[in-house]
């Protein structure tokens, strides 16, 4: 089992819908959680940080993290055209100095 | 420049030829990581400097990976030899400092690696 799972999609919906992006892992170690957008071409970039259990939300995104069932969300209210790139979780703790990521989802939203 | 800088942004090699990737990370980054993201696989970390501390080169897959940091700013990856499953994205990453590590990468727009 890999340490992060992620279901790399592609995952399609209209635009307006509400997107809901979602990775397991197994290391309870883990304590600090981000979510990675990385458009084509590019580089990653933090759309949201979190740090143990609990909710975060920014703007049309709202990050959750259940440390018990080792289980992280992302959701993307009223999703547009542009939110149509590669999701990746991330997670880091117990002294490592590197961040493990999911393999990515890949959204479409189609206008 | 205002971003993480790396190149060349393609490199296509053959197989048994050394390549070198360049990255200038951000000015006053401390901390300065190397990622390889292959096709349908998440990013894997390859090596991590902190400063003047020894790199943690715990991700380097094989001994044919090295890199070095010099001055504390621009890092290369060296590759030798290199093999066709090496063909990946090479991203390098860079953060202020430690403590911040765990919170925002400023990742480059990557080097695509093709080995044939």
């Amino acid at each position: 089992q890999k340490e992060v799972e992620q279901d790399p999609g592609p995952l399609s919906v209209p635009e307006g819908a509400i997107v809901s992006l979602n990775c397991t892992y197994s290391n309870s170690a883990f304590q600090y959680f981000m979510w990675y957008r990385q458009y084509s071409r590019k580089g990653p970039e933090l759309l949201m940080y979190t740090y143990s259990s609990g909710n975060k939300e920014d703007g049309r995104f709202t990050a959750q993290v259940d440390k018990s069932s080792k289980y992280i969300s992302l959701f993307i209210r009223d999703s547009q055209p542009s939110d149509s790139a590669t999701y990746l979780c991330a997670m880091r703790g117990g002294g490592a100095d590197g961040l493990t990521f999911g393999k990515g989802t890949h959204l479409i939203i189609q206008p | 420049g205002a971003g993480v800088s790396q190149s060349p942004s393609n490199k296509v090699t053959e197989k048994g030829k050394d390549v070198e990737l360049r990255c200038d990370p951000i000015s006053g980054h401390t901390a300065l990581y190397w990622y390889r993201q292959s096709l349908g696989q998440g990013l894997e970390f390859l090596i991590y400097f902190q400063g003047n501390s020894a790199p943690d080169k715990s991700g380097l897959p094989s001994d044919r990976f090295s890199a070095e940091r010099t001055g504390g700013s621009v890092s290369t990856l060296t590759i030798q030899r290199t093999q066709q499953e090496d063909s990946a994205v090479y991203l390098c990453a860079s953060t202020p400092d430690r403590a911040t590590a765990g919170e925002k990468l400023f990742f480059g727009s990557g080097t695509q690696l093709s080995v044939l």
